[in-house]
């Protein structure tokens, strides 16, 4: 059974500072790997997909890389901003690709 | 990306009423919905698969006969609460996903149940 976990579990920075979320998945056999964003009481926004062969995506001031052999991904946000402040999940599919686990998420506040 | 709508967004209800929620692919042919639900402070936990056409397979732990699941086309799957408690206050989600693509969420909708 695929399992995901989230280190930090909440995190608290300054504006303008660099920051790395960490992801870690038990079953390293996976397609892809995916990272969304939750703001409170709303849905998710996906902001990086990383395919299995892949190492890395870019996605403006995000960069989120995947090592499948360790079980880890990080998600780096560069320069960041208080719009930044909300939940950070990442997911990966497992089941045949049926099903998707959610890690258990950072919430980040990002501080004027 | 792909659109995926639910609708309603959110919706306040009785204790022991049903509710029904939609789930629509809006450009796409989704063969595979799920449905997640996530309490609050919690991360999204999956509660069903449907494939178009075909009964839901439920997550242990969720019961088949409160939470209907009816994926009647390619771009529509309802959810139905039926005889909602307070305990299934929660937030639900749902995502569509064609033939070995990727999946695509929808904005969630948030049940409250009095």
């Amino acid at each position: 059974k695929q399992e995901v976990t989230q280190i930090p579990a909440a995190l608290s920075v300054p504006e303008g500072e660099n920051l790395v979320l960490n992801c870690s998945f038990t079953d390293s056999a996976i397609y892809n790997l995916q990272w969304f964003r939750q703001d409170p009481g709303k849905g998710l926004t996906s902001l990086l997909l990383i395919q299995s062969s892949q190492r890395e995506q870019t996605s403006g001031r995000l960069n989120a890389s995947l090592d499948k052999s360790s079980g880890r991904s990080t998600l780096y946000i560069a320069a960041s901003q208080p719009g930044d402040s909300a939940t950070y999940l990442c997911a990966v599919p497992s089941g045949g690709y049926q099903k998707v686990t959610f890690g258990t998420g950072t919430k980040l506040q990002v501080i004027p | 990306g792909a659109v995926v709508s639910q609708h309603p967004s959110w919706v306040i209800c009785k204790s022991g009423t049903s509710v029904k929620i939609e789930c629509r692919s809006l450009d796409f042919q989704a063969t595979t919905m799920f449905w997640y639900r996530q309490f609050p402070k919690q991360s999204l936990m999956l509660m069903a698969t449907s494939n178009e056409g075909s009964k839901a397979t439920y997550e242990q732990g969720v019961e088949k006969d409160k939470f209907l699941i009816n994926h009647a086309s390619l771009t529509l799957s309802t959810l139905t609460v039926t005889s909602a408690h307070p305990e299934d206050s929660s937030f639900y989600i749902c995502s569509a996903r064609e033939i070995g693509g990727e999946q695509f969420f929808g904005p969630g909708t948030r049940l409250t149940v009095l």
